[in-house]
């Protein structure tokens, strides 16, 4: 399988802060990489696909580069309702694998 | 816009079997241009992707979980189900359901159809497994 690695695990920002997650592959993914936000309590929803691409109706401050093996997320202008914990998810392979999730508090 | 929600048991003793079930609304299962999936979440593990079928097509499993999953479709109820058999405490889990478009990329010359990302996601539904 390939193996996703997040970093941070967790972090605490303040709101109008700029903040950056990133994610590592354990092998050439190409861009076959999207990002989820899960709110507490709540189901992972879709951020990003293709590593790029904002889903419609999500906020322009998050967004994602990255191809081959290591991939950011970040948002811009620190907002409280982003408190959540991200994830990233690769489907380079027929097995999909998520990162351990980015715990995100708001100072 | 379409919309899943799992029900099932809450509680599974070990050895037997877990079945959820996941209702779509808002859109048909029988839909060649999508997948359905199953995904489930732990404290210790994460995220795990247990396995996805289309109606008439292909369905892929998580090799981690052996040949313990089976997935189905059932389009006369627009439902898709998930059966886990030999349950242990490991298997003890937030199951959510949720959607994949696919995609199609080229290898080698050859056109395959992978799974790719899901979206939207039902609200899960907690599942134990204990005596």
């Amino acid at each position: 399988d390939v193996q996703m690695t997040q970093s941070p695990s967790s972090l605490s920002a303040s709101v109008g802060d700029r903040v950056t997650i990133t994610c590592q592959a354990s092998q050439d993914i190409t861009n076959y990489l999207n990002w989820y936000q899960q709110k507490p309590g709540k189901a992972p929803k879709l951020l990003i696909y293709d590593a790029s691409n904002l889903m419609t109706g999500v906020p322009s401050r998050f967004s994602g580069r990255g191809s081959g093996t290591h991939f950011t997320f970040t948002i811009t202008n620190l907002q409280p309702e982003d408190l959540a914990t991200y994830y990233c998810q690769q489907y380079d392979t027929i097995t999909l694998t998520f990162g351990q999730g980015t715990r995100l508090e708001i100072k | 816009q379409v919309q899943l929600q799992e029900s099932g048991p809450g509680l599974v003793k070990p050895s037997e079997t877990l079945s959820l079930t996941c209702t779509v609304s808002g859109g048909s299962i029988s839909s060649q241009s999508y997948y359905w999936g199953w995904i489930r979440q732990t404290p210790g593990k994460g995220l795990e992707w247990i396995g996805s079928m289309k109606f008439r097509g292909d369905t892929h499993y998580n090799p981690s979980l052996g040949s313990r999953v089976t997935i189905s479709l059932d389009t006369s109820k627009n439902q898709l189900s998930l059966r886990m058999t030999s349950v242990t405490a490991a298997d003890t889990a937030v199951y959510y359901c949720g959607r994949d478009p696919g995609t199609r990329i080229t290898l080698f010359g050859e056109v395959l159809s992978r799974l790719c990302r899901f979206d939207p996601w039902g609200q899960g539904t907690l599942v134990t497994v204990s005596s």
